[in-house]
């Protein structure tokens, strides 16, 4: 079974520059996650989809940060402008089922730098 | 709020020793426990988890125990390993659809 893709796996900007990720889940997860992961802290959710509604975006800075599912299946997270402070590694992850007990599987991840 | 309490943030054991890592969480209507290890440059993988229907669960050299009450739960790794070296993180279910995690333990486990 393939598990989830990320790309890219690396990626440096500078500040107000625009970067895109891009996640492909495994084939018929209807859930998928953005995490933010910034160096020596847990992932922080940052926006989660049922198919290609959005679940929760709380904690999305939705003033430079976006994010899409077309079709329920692949997800772009695009950060415009960004900041220092968004330099981390974005996880995206999927799961059978959305709720307690879906087990995530996490992609790689896309380490951003921003200069 | 939404809110996981890890500790401690460092571990460091000697081979074959245990190791127990410690969360606490703060929505008493959270109902799954999951704990997630990441190895240095990898993603973080499910190596356990536990309902709230139970309070212990075991998977040979791992264990999870949870204390409704008290709102904490445990990991627990015995007669531990070099390749257990790595962070480990919990979480909690908020709701009936949002993972929290804690901030992650650096285990290291010492020849």
């Amino acid at each position: 079974e393939a598990g989830v893709a990320q790309s890219p796996r690396y990626k440096i900007i500078e500040k107000r520059q625009s970067v895109a990720f891009w996640c492909n889940p495994i084939s018929g997860h209807a859930t998928l996650y953005w995490y933010q992961q910034i160096l020596g802290q847990g992932p922080k959710l940052l926006i989660q989809f049922q198919n290609n509604g959005v679940v929760d975006d709380s904690q999305l800075p939705k003033d430079r940060f976006s994010a899409e599912r077309l079709k329920g299946v692949d997800s772009t997270l695009k950060i415009q402008p960004a900041k220092l402070e968004d330099s981390a590694v974005y996880l995206c992850a999927s799961s059978l089922r959305t709720g307690s007990g879906g087990e995530l599987f996490f992609g790689e991840g896309s380490r951003l730098t921003v200069l | 709020g939404e809110n996981v309490e890890q500790h401690p943030s460092t571990l460091s054991v000697q081979e074959g020793d245990s190791a127990v890592i410690k969360c606490t969480y703060s929505d008493s209507a959270s109902n799954y426990f999951p704990w997630y290890k990441q190895e240095l440059g990898k993603r973080p993988q499910l190596i356990i988890d536990i309902r709230s229907n139970v309070g212990e669960k075991k998977d040979q050299r791992i264990a999870v125990t949870l204390n409704k009450t008290a709102k904490h739960f445990s990991l627990h790794i015995t007669e531990t390993q070099p390749e257990d070296s790595a962070v480990y993180f919990c979480a909690a279910s908020i709701g009936a659809q949002k993972l929290v995690f804690g901030q992650g333990t650096r285990l290291t486990i010492n020849p």
